[in-house]
């Protein structure tokens, strides 16, 4: 089972606000990295995938950028409004499946 | 505009019971997942398939087993659930062409009792 970590487990961020988080993942045998986004009541929405190092991806207000040497990537929300209100899940991509990391809560306060 | 459907959103069922989940893809995807998610955990992988009549044990397939007769129907067995198997569980499912994402269903929570 791999490792894939999220930090903070949970925030909370002011309407209006910008805010990021972190996905950690293995560095080696790297071939994709997702980032979901799950609202309450709802299914898990593909955010984005990710493959190359140095990749940045935009959609919105909200990004992500990938470092696949050191094993990271930051998800960054700008000008949060309520319906970013969600639990934004990462996952590694190996052996044709995909690991999930425990997922970061954001709750945006009007 | 529903691509992946799970049966039942809720569920209650008893120790001891025989559990049926299923879920059906309108994609045409090759790969389907089945998934169990509890707080603080995250997702786990319990099941996967990359074809009809195929299916791979994923990270944690104890108690479980899966059904692939047709290829747009994944099922999920619970051959004699317990509480240890109350969670939500969600149905996956995914091209093998291109780096896309996996499209989800809106889970099922099953409390077993």
């Amino acid at each position: 089972i791999l490792n894939v970590e999220q930090s903070p487990q949970s925030l909370h961020v002011q309407e209006g606000d910008s805010t990021n988080f972190t996905c950690s993942f293995p560095s080696s045998n790297f071939y994709a990295l997702h980032w979901y986004r799950w609202e309450t009541a709802k299914s898990p929405e593909a955010l984005f995938v990710m493959t190359l190092n140095g990749d940045e991806k935009k959609k919105g207000r909200i990004s992500a950028t990938l470092n696949t040497k050191e094993g990271y990537s930051y998800l960054y929300i700008k000008g949060s409004q309520p319906e970013d209100s969600a639990t934004y899940l990462c996952a590694f991509f190996h052996d044709y499946k995909l690991s999930f990391g425990a997922g970061t809560t954001v709750t945006v306060r009007a | 505009d529903v691509k992946v459907t799970q049966s039942s959103r809720y569920l209650v069922k008893r120790t001891g019971e025989k559990v049926f989940l299923e879920c059906v893809q309108d994609m045409d995807h090759e790969n389907m997942f089945w998934y169990r998610q509890d707080p603080g955990l995250g997702l786990r992988l319990i099941y996967f398939s990359y074809d009809v009549k195929m299916k791979e044990k994923g990270d944690i397939p104890e108690g479980y087993s899966v059904s692939r007769e047709k290829k747009e129907r994944f099922s999920l067995i619970l051959e004699s659930a317990s509480t240890n198997q109350t969670s939500m569980y969600l149905c996956a499912s995914s091209s093998s062409y291109g780096p896309g994402g996996y499209t989800f269903g809106s889970g099922t929570r099953l409390t077993v009792v």
